[in-house]
């Protein structure tokens, strides 16, 4: 299966500041997504990232808070922007690499702490 | 959108003893229902799922059943072990790839 990685593994930030997680896979893939993770809650789709073109955003979620990129069919990144102490989370990105997009392999995460 | 429900939040069995998780889903039209399996400080793991055109499917200990009538699925672990102690997340997906996720259930494993 897909080797996934995320770069950070977990950060700091301040209120105000935006960071940008990486996600890189050793195989080209269909389909990437975002999640995020609060807290002992359970996962919520930001996004699909789609290449090439702008992310797809699932409803509370808008393009100026969370930017995706997707440059090529092993990458991704998205940008949590103008932070505060709401978005500590875990973020998490996921690939499908089937042709038909069911199967959803989960990276490790990046871990956002906002203060 | 989909909404999806998890029964119960906290299950605690005997090592050894079966334990099943029960999930529903509202949309109709979704037709692929995974479960995850997530250890605390790790990622989520895929560890079995079924697609709406099979009733039952089976891997090892693990098995998920299917009722589109009913509109629920359920996971099933036999002969539990501590290592099966974990959070397990159930999802659907209306084919459009995203998946909608229940809240999760704690699974407690007492050996």
């Amino acid at each position: 299966s897909a080797v996934i990685s995320q770069k950070p593994s977990r950060d700091i930030c301040q209120r105000g500041t935006s960071l940008t997680i990486q996600c890189q896979v050793d195989s080209q893939v269909t389909m990437m997504f975002w999640y995020r993770q609060q807290p002992g809650q359970s996962l919520t789709l930001i996004a699909t990232a789609n290449q090439g073109s702008e992310a797809t955003y699932e409803s509370g979620f808008v393009i100026d808070k969370f930017p995706i990129s997707r440059p090529n069919l092993t990458f991704s990144t998205l940008t949590v922007s103008n932070m505060s102490p709401e978005d500590s989370s875990i973020y998490l990105c996921s690939v499908a690499p089937g042709l038909a997009g069911y199967e959803q392999y989960f990276g490790p995460g990046t871990r956002l702490t906002v203060t | 959108g989909e909404n999806v429900e998890q029964h119960p939040s906290t299950l605690s069995v005997q090592e050894g003893d079966s334990a099943v998780i029960k999930c529903t889903y509202s949309d109709s039209a979704s037709n692929y229902f995974p479960w995850y399996k997530q250890e605390l400080g790790k990622r989520p793991q895929l560890i079995i799922d079924i697609r709406s055109n099979v009733g039952e499917k089976k891997d090892q200990r693990i098995a998920v059943t299917l009722n589109k009538t009913a509109k629920h699925f359920s996971l099933h672990i036999t002969e539990t072990q501590p290592e099966d102690s974990a959070v397990y997340f159930c999802a659907a997906s209306n084919g459009n790839n995203r998946l909608a996720f229940g809240k999760g259930n704690q699974v407690v494993v007492i050996p």
